[in-house]
This record gives C-alpha cells, structure tokens and sequence, in this order.
C-alpha cells in the first residue's frame, strides 16, 4: 500500500459545481494533513492544512479529517477555471519528519 | 520575505555528463528538503537536511547524486553521471521544523538527452 493515495483523475467539474478531492494514508501515526495546488509549469503551493478530526473551512475551500478512517478530502465550492490544477496531499511520515506527497489529482473545472 | 531560490531554472545536458542545482532556503529554516518530480507524479523526497545533518537520504540514488549543506544554508544537489530517467523538476523547499509546512522554490527543469 502506498504511503498517500489519490486519484489521479482527471477530475471535471462545471463552473459554479463543487469539487471534491479525496485521499487516504497508510500511517496511524500521522498527526498533520496538507493540500498543496500546483499549476502545470509550476511549483506546489500550500493552500489548507488540518490537524483534527472534522472540517476546517478557509473561504471556498473545506478540508476534511477522518483519522479512523485514514481520509482525507478538499472539497472546493463554487469552482472557477482559475482552480484548474493539481491538487497534492501531503502527509508526514517516518515518525513525522518527512513530508510524503501523492500522485495528486488534476482537476478541470469547465466553463 | 524572500521565497526559496533555486537555480539553474532550466538545464539541457547529454547523459552521463554532470548537473549541479543549487539551493538557497527562506531565512531562518532549519530544514531544508530536495524533491524530484517526475512529469505526472507527485514530488518524490530525495533528501531532507536538518541545519547541515542529513535527517533522510534513503531515496537518494546515491551511485549518482549527491547534496550538501554546507553551513547549514544553502544547499547544492549533483548529478553525476545524468541518466534519461533523471529528467525530471528538482524542487528545493525549506520549513522552519521538520514535518511542519513547507515552502517550496521555483524549481529547476532539468532534460537529460
């Protein structure tokens, strides 16, 4: 099993639509949970963290946290083509000292 | 404050020649990390320093790269000798501590031809 798994998509979504990104994680020891968009050309960009159970809303964005369930999900509402991108999840793993990254899931939101 | 500053942006060499990146962290971070990401893939840890100690180097391939921190700043990774497969975005990023939030730079697109 692989330390962080995403879909890879491609997700599609209509302007307007909710966009909802999911994965999952191997360690149970895992405390803290990022979401990272990047852009095609280029570097990620840190744009939700979440370290307890339940949602945590940041404008459009909402993270999501089930540690017993080893999920977690962005949830993007009110999508625009500007949030077209790849959205990586990234969780600390080895003890907490390494951050691990999916394969991320490209999302395109259509007009 | 300034990002992480990466250089050469972009590189084009033969295989088996060398490549040098080098790495200059945001001011203060402690933990300095080197990804490579693979088109279509998510970044890939290949070392992570902690001031000048190596903390993790266990997906280095280190027959052919290298990294140093030398005084616990900035940073150079190499590659030598380059193969196709090295074609890839080598992204530096620093956090103030280990496992917290990282910042990455622009990265630095190498081919390897």
């Amino acid at each position: 099993q692989k330390e962080v798994e995403q879909n890879s998509g491609p997700l599609s979504v209509p302007e307007g639509a909710i966009a909802s990104l999911n994965c999952t994680y191997s360690d149970r020891g895992s405390q803290s949970f990022f979401w990272y968009r990047q852009y095609s050309g280029k570097s990620p960009e840190l744009i939700m963290s979440i370290y307890s159970n339940g949602d945590k809303e940041d404008g459009r964005f909402t993270a999501q946290l089930n540690k017993a369930s080893q999920y977690v999900s962005l949830l993007i509402r009110d999508s625009q083509p500007s949030d077209s991108a790849t959205y990586l999840c990234a969780v600390p793993t080895g003890g907490g000292n390494k951050l691990t990254f999916g394969t991320g899931t490209q999302l395109k939101v259509e007009l | 404050e300034a990002g992480v500053a990466q250089s050469p942006r972009y590189k084009i060499i033969e295989k088996r020649q060398s490549v040098a990146f080098w790495c200059n962290p945001i001011s203060g971070h402690a933990t300095l990390y080197w990804y490579q990401q693979i088109l279509g893939q998510g970044p890939k840890l290949l070392i992570q320093f902690q001031n000048n100690g190596v903390v993790d180097d266990s997906q280095l391939p280190k027959d052919r790269f290298s990294a140093e921190r030398l005084k616990g700043v900035d940073s150079t990774l190499k590659i030598q000798p380059a193969k196709l497969e090295d074609s890839a975005v080598y992204l530096c990023a620093s956090s103030p501590v280990s496992g917290n939030t990282i910042y990455f730079g622009e990265g630095s697109w190498l081919t390897v031809v």
